[in-house]
């Protein structure tokens, strides 16, 4: 069992609609990251977080320590938001990442 | 933000070539760089942890001699993969960690796309 899971694999939208990414992990973290990773392959990352929620725009990231668990949401998706997500996480004094195997989401037009 | 820059972005070589990938952080120092292989499909792999001035740490089953990683200051680290062969065709991504920011901050490169014909 991976120490990071993502759910689901793959979503598909329609624009406008509300988008949630689930992430759980079986290990203790120092921190999360949403990261996303588009067609061409550069990764950009969204948010890092450790404890309750944070909002960059139309993206919102909630993490529950107890339960081990963070969602990522977005809301009026839009075509490009198009991307595969990666959850990862890190934790101890080495920044070493342990990634889900991402989520690929396409939103049409 | 900070910005971390990989070159090249795409490279084709023959096989049984070397090939360099560097990987420098732009405006800020990184006293930790990681890199990192992914397969298609598949998820991120971390290789190797550079640590500037000092030997890499590499992961199990990643051959230190045939991925040399040189961290010789605080904005730069290459990877070079010796011999290269088709199977060591993937994406290969560096991330940095800045000096004096939050230990868990890594800022991540654009990636180069690695073909071996």
């Amino acid at each position: 069992k991976n120490e990071v899971e993502q759910s689901p694999q793959n979503l598909t939208a329609q624009e406008g609609e509300f988008i949630t990414i689930n992430c759980s992990y079986s290990v203790g973290i120092s921190a999360l990251h949403w990261l996303q990773q588009h067609p061409g392959g550069g990764i950009v990352s969204l948010f890092m977080l450790s404890s309750g929620k944070k909002k960059h725009g139309r993206l919102i990231a909630t993490i529950n320590i107890q339960e081990k668990h963070s969602s990522l949401h977005i809301t009026a998706s839009h075509p490009r938001d198009s991307a595969v997500y990666i959850c990862a996480v890190s934790g101890g004094s080495n920044y070493k990442l342990t990634f889900g195997k991402g989520t690929l989401l396409t939103v049409n037009p | 933000g900070a910005v971390v820059s990989q070159h090249p972005s795409r490279v084709i070589c023959k096989s049984g070539t070397s090939v360099k990938i560097e990987c420098r952080s732009l405006d800020f120092q990184a006293t930790t760089m990681f890199w990192y292989r992914q397969f298609p499909k598949q998820s991120l792999m971390l290789m190797a942890t550079s640590n500037e001035g000092s030997k890499a740490t590499y992961e199990q089953g990643v051959e230190k001699d045939k991925f040399l990683i040189n961290h010789a200051s605080l904005t730069l680290s290459t990877l070079t993969v010796t011999s290269a062969h088709p199977e060591d065709s993937s994406f290969y991504i560096c991330s940095a960690s800045a000096t004096g920011l939050s230990t868990d901050t890594q800022y991540f490169g654009p990636g180069t796309r690695l073909t071996v014909l």
